[in-house]
């Protein structure tokens, strides 16, 4: 049974394109959460979703940012317009009803 | 939400035991206590957790307070692998067990 996947492992973007990271959850696993980890920094929590919709998205920031879980497929975090401040580590946690686990996460880094 | 407090950093020699202290006074009954740890360069690993009860498993044992304001995470034999921060974390049972409120962690530091 494979763990949470993301992918890329590493991004690297120019200022000003967009970033779309991927995060395949475990099998059998409908809860999707979000995390960003700056530099220095712990880890902060970002967004909550099910299957096609956004349960709490209360640590997203408000502009650029957005996440979806469609009904097939991984879900996304895409981030439009990166600016050098986005450059951090993006970790994905899928759950079934329960304990969450955590993907080896996404390095991106905004040039 | 109910906060954790740990210390910044412990030492151990290798093969020695770790006992990692975690201060949750404003706990509610129904917080569960979770522990993660996360590598250098790798995501939260999930260690171990508990309600009441002290709890066994392969990674560690958690030892719960009486009066659940606090718990210590035991590593039985530290090994270079087990250098990390290791992240006490509170919360309830609920669809959303996965929004987790990490703090700095207690960075574990092993020497051979």
């Amino acid at each position: 049974n494979a763990g949470v996947m993301q992918n890329p492992r590493h991004l690297v973007r120019r200022r000003g394109q967009e970033a779309r990271l991927r995060c395949s959850p475990m099998k059998g696993h409908s809860h999707v959460y979000w995390y960003r980890q700056l530099p220095e920094e712990g880890l902060k929590f970002m967004v909550y979703l099910q299957k096609e919709n956004i349960i709490d998205e209360s640590g997203m920031p408000k502009e650029r940012f957005s996440a979806e879980f469609p009904k097939e497929g991984p879900s996304i975090l895409r981030i439009q317009q990166v600016v050098r401040g986005d450059s951090a580590a993006y970790f994905c946690a899928s759950s079934a009803t329960g304990l969450a686990f955590f993907g080896q996460g996404t390095r991106l880094t905004v040039v | 939400d109910a906060k954790t407090t740990q210390p910044n950093s412990m030492e151990s020699n290798e093969e020695e035991p770790v006992h990692l202290p975690c201060n949750h006074s404003t706990i509610s009954g129904t917080d569960y206590i979770h522990w993660y740890r996360q590598l250098p360069s790798q995501g939260p690993e999930y260690v171990i957790h508990g309600l009441t009860s002290n709890v066994n498993n392969r990674m560690a044992s958690l030892a719960i307070a009486e009066d659940r304001k606090s718990s210590t995470l035991i590593l039985h034999r530290a090994t270079l692998r087990d250098a990390a921060v290791y992240y006490c974390i509170l919360g309830v049972p609920t669809d959303s067990w996965g929004k987790l409120q990490f703090g700095a962690g207690t960075q574990v530091v092993v020497t051979p």
